[in-house]
């Protein structure tokens, strides 16, 4: 079974940037798209944007168009997204999701969390 | 943007008790394509079902997900002590983007 695997919580100063992993374990990463999806502290989910890890398109929520960027590396089987000019506001739990065929898969990554504070 | 809104916001049963879960989005979501989740405390969520009825993989037949359109159920025919949690509807009809619905807690009455 396909398991994503994130790196560790971190803590950035406002208007720095972060950089998140997500690798996956098992075959046919090539077949399937890698989500990023947030989640601040007690409120539902937000999604941010894609990738498809066949032919490294993206496509990004309006909201982060600009300010996040979705990379990957498919020897590594490995996805990164990069938020930058952070705020408080992005204090949340970072999430990384498949989908084959546009059809959502389990598992999610574990989640980072990510805290922003001077 | 498709919007989902879940009702209730907190749902209050007993063990053994049927659950009953709604969302509703703000225009068709075609092709059925709506997912629901459960999400426990510090952690991430799980996949219960998608395209509106297909129990995911290892998901006991106690869940059950119906309608289509605008309007959708999730069941949850009799409660275990594992089920209390917050559910979350998902909408991937406008694929790659994704929208959620606002959760709602199924807490011990």
């Amino acid at each position: 079974q396909v398991q994503l695997v994130q790196s560790g919580a971190e803590v950035r100063k406002p208007g720095a940037s972060v950089k998140v992993s997500c690798k996956a374990s098992g075959s046919s990463f090539e077949s399937y798209a890698i989500h990023w999806v947030r989640q601040a502290p007690g409120q539902t989910f937000e999604w941010m944007g894609w990738i498809n890890a066949g032919n490294g398109n993206t496509y990004y929520s309006r909201k982060f168009q600009g300010r996040a960027t979705v990379t990957m590396d498919q020897a590594a089987k490995t996805v990164y997204m990069e938020l930058g000019s952070l705020r408080s506001e992005d204090t949340a739990v970072y999430y990384c999701a498949r989908d084959l065929f546009l059809i959502p898969r389990d598992p999610w990554g574990q989640g980072t969390l990510v805290t922003v504070s001077s | 943007e498709i919007v989902l809104t879940q009702s209730p916001g907190t749902l209050a049963l007993s063990p053994g008790e049927r659950a009953t879960l709604s969302c509703w989005a703000s225009q068709t979501v075609r092709k059925n394509s709506l997912a629901w989740y459960q999400q426990k405390p510090g952690q991430a969520p799980r996949l219960l079902i998608y395209a509106a009825s297909t129990r995911a993989t290892g998901i006991p037949d106690r869940f059950s997900g119906s309608g289509s359109g605008t309007d959708f159920t999730l069941t949850i025919s009799r409660l275990q002590p594992e089920d209390f949690a917050v559910y979350y509807c998902q909408q991937y009809d406008t694929s790659p983007e994704w929208t959620f619905g606002q959760g709602t807690k199924v807490e011990v009455k």
